[in-house]
């Protein structure tokens, strides 16, 4: 069975630091690679994805991550956090040709201080 | 805006009683999944539907079914509700096959 774990659950940031969230999985295949926020009270949102190609992806907002295979990691980082930042961090994956059936991380909880 | 839209956005029931949390998909999209989401917690995939017939369970027991509709709309159906079905319950739409899903913002379901 595929799992995913994030390593930080909490992380706080003065704006301006950059950023790193650790995301590890576990999956005998080929996967696709997930990264989602959900600022408060809002609906999750795709930050980026990887299927496949150059293993270092960007999304939206200045965030990117890097695809390591070797070992099995997915970590999100943006160089220069905004205090809009603030949000819910998950990371997610499925089995390529998996469709819609995401398994996620237990997620990050990001609090970015003025 | 996602264009998958979720009604109600919250919701108390009694347990033991039962709910239905219902699901518009986004536009042109066939497939639909529904997820928990405990509190402190990610996502859990419950099932997913495609041309009105499940296509996929996670590990939840058979008190939690669904429906889907020839328009693509879904319902998620919760059966003698217990205090741990308490969550936010997520739907997200898709092409079938396609890796990209799109959420909607939730039911919040309190079962006291």
């Amino acid at each position: 069975a595929q799992s995913v774990s994030q390593h930080n659950h909490h992380v706080i940031l003065s704006e301006a630091a950059s950023l790193e969230l650790g995301c590890n999985y576990s999956y005998g295949g080929t996967v696709n690679l997930f990264w989602y926020v959900q600022y408060p009270g809002q609906h999750l949102q795709l930050l980026l994805k990887y299927f496949s190609g150059d293993p270092l992806v960007k999304g939206i907002k200045g965030f990117e991550a890097e695809f390591i295979k070797s070992k099995f990691s997915f970590n999100l980082r943006k160089p220069s956090v905004q205090w809009s930042d603030t949000a819910e961090y998950f990371c997610a994956v499925n089995g390529a040709g998996g469709g819609n059936k995401l398994t996620f991380g237990t997620g990050t909880q990001l609090k970015v201080e003025l | 805006e996602t264009g998958v839209t979720q009604s109600p956005t919250h919701l108390i029931k009694t347990r033991g009683q039962q709910v239905t949390l219902r699901c518009s998909s986004q536009s042109g999209h066939n497939t639909v999944s529904w997820y928990q989401q405990a509190l402190g917690q990610g996502p859990q995939f419950i099932f997913q539907y495609y041309r009105e017939e499940e296509n996929g369970r996670g590990n939840f027991p058979p008190r939690f079914s669904g429906l889907q509709f020839p328009n693509y709309s879904s319902e998620l159906n919760v059966n003698a509700l217990e205090l741990d079905d308490s969550a936010l319950y997520l739907c997200a739409s898709s092409f079938y096959g396609g890796a990209l899903a799109f959420f909607g913002q939730g039911t919040r379901l309190t079962v006291v």
